[in-house]
């Protein structure tokens, strides 16, 4: 009964692949977000979606596109794989504020190493 | 706009000895403030949170953080360390009238527990 999933867990590939991270939560939070974690644990918001619109959209290239099928998924394909794209990757959900407030359940994540 | 301030990247204790881990905040309005833990190869895992009402917060694994709004402060607490405490934490602030529940996030600190 997880809450929040990833797949894959690993991900190698070389410089300029197109690769895609899945994430499904089964929580029934409306919003979901995707972050960058780089070597130094720094956490980075990169995306965010509520019911199946974008809400957040940080400074991210556009080799990053993020697409909500429906609320309970949200993917993050990225274009042309950079060195420096390598980095663990989470996806999060929220309740709403009326639920109690903005505390974020994270997946596992997705270690994504680019050579 | 917010931000949060984690002072010390490095904490290290003694096995039985206290733990605090410093959060300094900076919201324009009323914040909701969390404390999130990072065990080694996983996700983050929500500790405790602030959002309105008592000022003292309980959370899991015998932590608990105290809202000082005089301060800008929800430093976190734990009694007696226990060597499984060893762990990345981040201090997190969001509110009712952040779009989308985005938090921000602290750069974290890294809690040793020496035997």
């Amino acid at each position: 009964d997880t809450a929040v999933s990833q797949t894959p867990k690993y991900l190698v590939t070389q410089m300029g692949n197109d690769k895609s991270i899945k994430c499904e939560q089964n929580l029934g939070h409306d919003t979901m977000y995707w972050y960058k974690q780089d070597s130094k644990k720094f956490l980075k918001i990169m995306f965010s979606y509520n019911n199946k619109e974008l809400i957040i959209n940080e400074t991210v290239p556009n080799r990053f596109s993020p697409k909500s099928p429906d609320k309970a998924h949200l993917n993050l394909h990225i274009n042309s794989l950079e060195l420096g794209d390598s980095a663990v990757y989470f996806c999060a959900s929220s309740p709403s504020e009326m639920a109690g407030g903005y505390e974020q359940y994270f997946g596992p994540g997705t270690r994504l190493t680019v050579t | 706009a917010q931000s949060v301030t984690q002072l010390g990247s490095h904490v290290s204790v003694s096995e039985g000895a206290l733990v605090l881990l410093r959060c300094n905040y900076s919201s324009s309005v009323p914040p909701y403030l969390f404390w999130y833990v990072q065990y080694p190869n996983q996700g983050l895992q929500l500790l405790l949170k602030y959002t309105t009402g008592a000022t003292l917060v309980k959370g899991i694994n015998g932590f608990e953080a105290e809202f000082k709004k005089s301060e800008t402060s929800f430093h976190l607490t734990k009694p007696s360390a226990h060597m499984s405490d060893a762990a990345e934490y981040f201090c997190a602030v969001s509110s009712r009238y952040t779009n989308a529940g985005k938090s921000t996030f602290g750069d974290g600190t890294t809690l040793t527990v020496k035997p």
